[in-house]
């Protein structure tokens, strides 16, 4: 089983659209949660850390819980820019690494 | 401006060739890593380094070697061992490498095998 698991897509939404991004870790340590996003060929970008009481950022929210152990990420009202793949990251638990999923893809429509 | 670089943007190898790829970070960073992607996954560690002089293996470092002489460089050497080199190399770097830190990534090299 791998460590973070994602659900690869591709979700294809049109403008407006809200849409939500699943993620499941299965390392019960780890501390720290992040989503990163990556555009086609390019290096990944933070897009925002998760905590624990779940926190929003403009259009985008993201909800940590511990219990299920699963991370979400909801973006409303979608532009054609957020076309990109949406990486789920955990801190591992063992020292100084950071696990990835292997993404999910989002196409926003005109 | 701060940030990384990375060079060359490609890179092509030969059989039984050792390569080393350059990351350099301006951001007064301690700790630096590499990574490795494979289409349609999900980046792997390969090392890093939380200081001068100082690196561990991180889950697939067998057939690389990494240096940490100078805070600012860290560079990856993808050796003949390394049987199925081809992938995107990204390189990071966050402040100390505390788990809730931001990585910054540089702009990657993309490795081809001839």
């Amino acid at each position: 089983r791998k460590e973070v698991e994602q659900d690869p897509g591709p979700f294809n939404v049109p403008e407006g659209a809200t849409v939500a991004f699943n993620c499941t870790y299965s390392n019960s340590a780890s501390q720290s949660f992040f989503w990163y996003r990556q555009d086609c060929r390019k290096e990944p970008k933070l897009l925002m850390s998760v905590y624990s009481s779940g926190n929003e950022d403009g259009r985008f929210t993201a909800q940590l819980n511990r219990a299920s152990q699963y991370i979400s990420l909801l973006i409303r009202d979608s532009k054609l820019s957020d076309s990109a793949t949406y990486l789920c990251v955990a801190h591992s638990g063992s020292a100084r690494q950071l696990t990835f999923g292997s993404g999910t893809q989002l196409t926003v429509l005109p | 401006d701060g940030g990384i670089t990375q060079s060359p943007k490609y890179l092509f190898r030969k059989e039984g060739q050792n390569v080393t790829l350059s990351c350099e970070q301006n951001l007064n960073h301690d700790a630096m890593y590499w990574y490795r992607q494979d289409p349609g996954q999900g980046l792997r560690l390969i090392y890093y380094s939380q200081i001068v002089n100082d690196f561990q293996k991180g889950d697939i470092a067998e057939g690389y070697s990494v240096s940490r002489e100078k805070k600012e460089s860290f560079p990856l050497t993808v050796t003949s061992a390394q049987k199925n080199p081809t992938a995107f190399y990204l390189c990071a770097s966050s402040l100390t490498g505390f788990p809730r830190e931001t990585q910054y990534f540089g702009p990657g090299t993309r490795l081809l095998v001839l």
